[in-house]
């Protein structure tokens, strides 16, 4: 069965500082990756998706993250974090772009000035 | 992106009493929406989707008769909670997608209803 773990459920950073949020998922097939942010009262963002390719992928905010088929991983990245990233972050796994998805916890971000 | 609008953002309602959840794609034909509902620090959790004229598909372990799903227009979904108990108290958030023309398509997600039942 499909799973997701995202191990860290609060993260705080100072503003300006480096993030990465840990995702780990379980999947029998090639996994269709997301990462989503959801600020409070907002719907889900999609911040970047993983299909195939390079696995190294851009998304929208200056975020980025990394597939690593060895570990299991699509961590997200951001080299520095401005205080309006405080939110909650969702990594997710899908069989395709259109389909149900399975998410992890979530990660709560909180920025520090 | 595509807007979709879900409606109330809020409710608390009384046990026994039912509540509706309405999802609204504002502005592209959602042929698919994904209905999911997350409990306090854990996932969001699917609990059925549902095609555009169709009968919703339900997850395994969720009660099709209590969690009522129509999905009669293009532009509009709604979930129904029959005869809601404390334990029904959560978060439902709806996701709308576009499978026409075929191809990949992004799942657009609703702001999310915040269920109270006291």
């Amino acid at each position: 069965a499909q799973s997701v773990t995202q191990p860290d459920i609060h993260i705080t950073v100072s503003e300006g500082a480096s993030l990465e949020l840990r995702c780990n998922y379980s999947y029998g097939a090639t996994p269709y990756l997301f990462w989503y942010v959801q600020s409070p009262g907002q719907g889900l963002q999609l911040l970047l998706k993983y299909f195939s390719g390079d696995t190294l992928v851009q998304g929208i905010k200056g975020f980025e993250a990394e597939f690593k088929r060895s570990q299991s991983s699509f961590n997200l990245r951001k080299p520095s974090v401005h205080w309006s990233d405080a939110a909650e972050y969702f990594c997710a796994v899908g069989a395709g772009y259109g389909n149900k998805l399975v998410f992890g916890a979530g990660t709560i971000l909180r920025v520090k000035s | 992106g595509a807007v979709v609008s879900q409606h109330p953002s809020r409710v608390i309602c009384k046990s026994g009493t039912s509540v509706k959840i309405e999802c609204r794609s504002l502005d592209f034909q959602a042929t698919t929406m994904f209905w999911y509902r997350q409990f306090p620090k854990q996932s969001l959790m699917l609990m059925a989707t549902s095609n555009e004229g169709s009968k919703a598909t339900y997850e395994q372990g969720v009660e099709k008769d209590k969690f009522l799903i129509n999905h009669a227009s293009l532009t509009l979904s709604t979930l129904t909670v029959t005869s809601a108990h404390p334990e029904d108290s959560s978060f439902y958030i709806c996701s709308a997608i576009n499978r026409l023309g075929g191809g990949n398509t992004e799942a657009f997600f609703g702001q999310g209803t915040r269920l109270t039942v006291v």
